[in-house]
């Protein structure tokens, strides 16, 4: 059955460092992922969607990588602020990895 | 416009009880969907609506019943629910035809099933 891994539950890191967070996922080949950012009680707010035929994605302070061939997507955050904390989710097509909480300390 | 509504955003109901959350969308997004999120865990698809007819049903038990009546509404009826339904209940809608394909979220409607 498919299957997606986010690396970890909970992420901590310092202000201005790069967060990277990884997704993994198995017995699929989506042709495309996205990214996302949930904070607490609220819907999912779309980041970056990167396709199967394409490497890399950026969008001012965020980029995703997708390697269809290691069946992974790494997401980082540069410069990371404190109101970066939340949750972040992958998902290849439809479904959702079981996210990664990332919290930027001052 | 990248807006998804959701209404009510809180639901309180009974298991005897018969209600009904709403999705509503002007994008002119054909997909449609439906998800399930529980505390602490990722959002879990339960239904996706392509050109206003259902595609996709995730086993999903029948005392939930969704409805497409034109492409930007979307209905979730709901009918002698268990309290382990209480969820957060999400809507996205997305393009089919051209792209982008980012689907966009509502805000949720908080189910509380006493």
């Amino acid at each position: 059955s498919q299957k997606i891994e986010q690396n970890s539950e909970a992420l901590n890191i310092q202000e201005g460092k790069t967060a990277t967070l990884t997704c993994n996922y198995t017995n699929y080949s989506p042709a495309y992922l996205q990214w996302y950012r949930q904070d607490p009680g609220r819907g999912p707010v779309f980041l970056l969607l990167i396709r199967e035929n394409e490497k890399e994605k950026r969008k001012e302070r965020l980029k995703v990588t997708f390697d269809t061939t290691l069946k992974q997507s790494l997401f980082h955050i540069t410069a990371s602020q404190p109101a970066d904390s939340a949750t972040y989710l992958c998902a290849p097509n439809m479904r959702f990895g079981a996210g990664t909480r990332l919290t930027v300390k001052p | 416009d990248t807006e998804v509504t959701q209404t009510p955003k809180h639901l309180v109901m009974g298991m005897t009880n018969k209600k009904s959350l709403k999705c509503e969308q002007h994008m002119g997004h054909r997909a449609m969907y439906w998800y399930k999120q529980k505390a602490k865990k990722p959002p879990e698809l339960m239904f996706v609506y392509s050109y206003e007819k259902l595609s996709i049903n995730e086993s999903v038990p029948s005392r939930f019943s969704p409805e497409c009546p034109n492409s930007s509404l979307l209905n979730l009826h709901l009918h002698a629910l268990q309290p382990e339904d209480s969820a957060l209940y999400l809507c996205a809608s997305r393009k089919i035809a051209g792209g982008p394909y980012e689907q966009y979220f509502g805000p949720g409607t908080r189910l509380t099933v006493t």
